[in-house]
């Protein structure tokens, strides 16, 4: 089968620095999503990684190998604004979204 | 400013109803998707459009239908709701082709559908 793991939730504290696993096994592989979704609202894309190495935007960088099947996300400079969900999700075959394999997300909570 | 709409966002209704949950979008994107999310649970595509006319079924089976008859338009029909059906509806949508190596889904606020 298919199938993408995640922690269900972490803690961390404000101004301190997390990193969000994600292992994945899947029958194909071409590229892996970040989304980050708050309580009640809409996921938002994050980043996106198709080559091995790490991929850095600001405060959240992610990082990917693929002969490991595993991501993280880094997020630095922890801000109460960062807890949310952060969802991974693989795309199998040709970067067709109908293909994509969802993790069940990473609720982070932020603490002051 | 969101560029993908959803309505309603709450919704709750007796069993045996029809319901139709709209979803349009303003960026021209010739891609669209609907997902359904339980908490704690992963995104499961229960149906999904590659333009107008196009419509196809998701990895998730599923009792609602679709229809494509306009490129920003893609609404979902549930024709007699039951309460197996109460859960989160997302509605994304996509450019063909890349930005930046990405496929990337954009997505409404959601319809949070309770059927009692």
């Amino acid at each position: 089968g298919q199938n993408i793991d995640q922690p269900t939730e972490m803690t961390a504290t404000e101004g301190a620095i997390v990193q969000i696993n994600c292992t994945y096994q899947t029958s194909g592989f071409n590229g892996l999503f970040w989304y980050q979704q708050h309580a009640g609202e809409a996921p938002t894309f994050l980043s996106y990684n198709v080559l091995d190495g790490l991929e850095e935007k600001g405060r959240f960088s992610s990082f990917l190998s693929r002969s490991k099947g595993y991501s993280y996300l880094l997020l630095k400079e922890l801000q109460m604004k960062d807890s949310a969900s952060y969802l991974c999700a693989v795309t199998t075959e040709g970067g067709s979204n109908y293909q994509l394999i969802w993790g069940a997300g990473t609720k982070l909570i932020i603490k002051p | 400013e969101a560029d993908i709409y959803q309505t309603p966002r709450y919704l709750v209704i007796g069993t045996g109803k029809k319901i139709t949950l709209e979803c349009s979008q303003t960026m021209g994107h010739d891609k669209m998707y609907w997902y359904q999310q339980d908490p704690g649970m992963e995104l499961h595509l229960i149906h999904y459009s590659y333009g107008v006319n196009s419509t196809e079924k998701g990895d998730l089976s599923s009792e609602s239908t679709v229809s494509r008859i306009r490129t920003e338009h893609f609404p979902l029909t549930l024709e007699s709701a039951r309460p197996s059906h109460t859960s989160q509806y997302l509605c994304a949508s996509s450019a063909t082709g890349f930005i930046s190596g990405a496929n990337v889904l954009t997505f409404g606020a959601g319809s949070r559908l309770t059927v009692l």
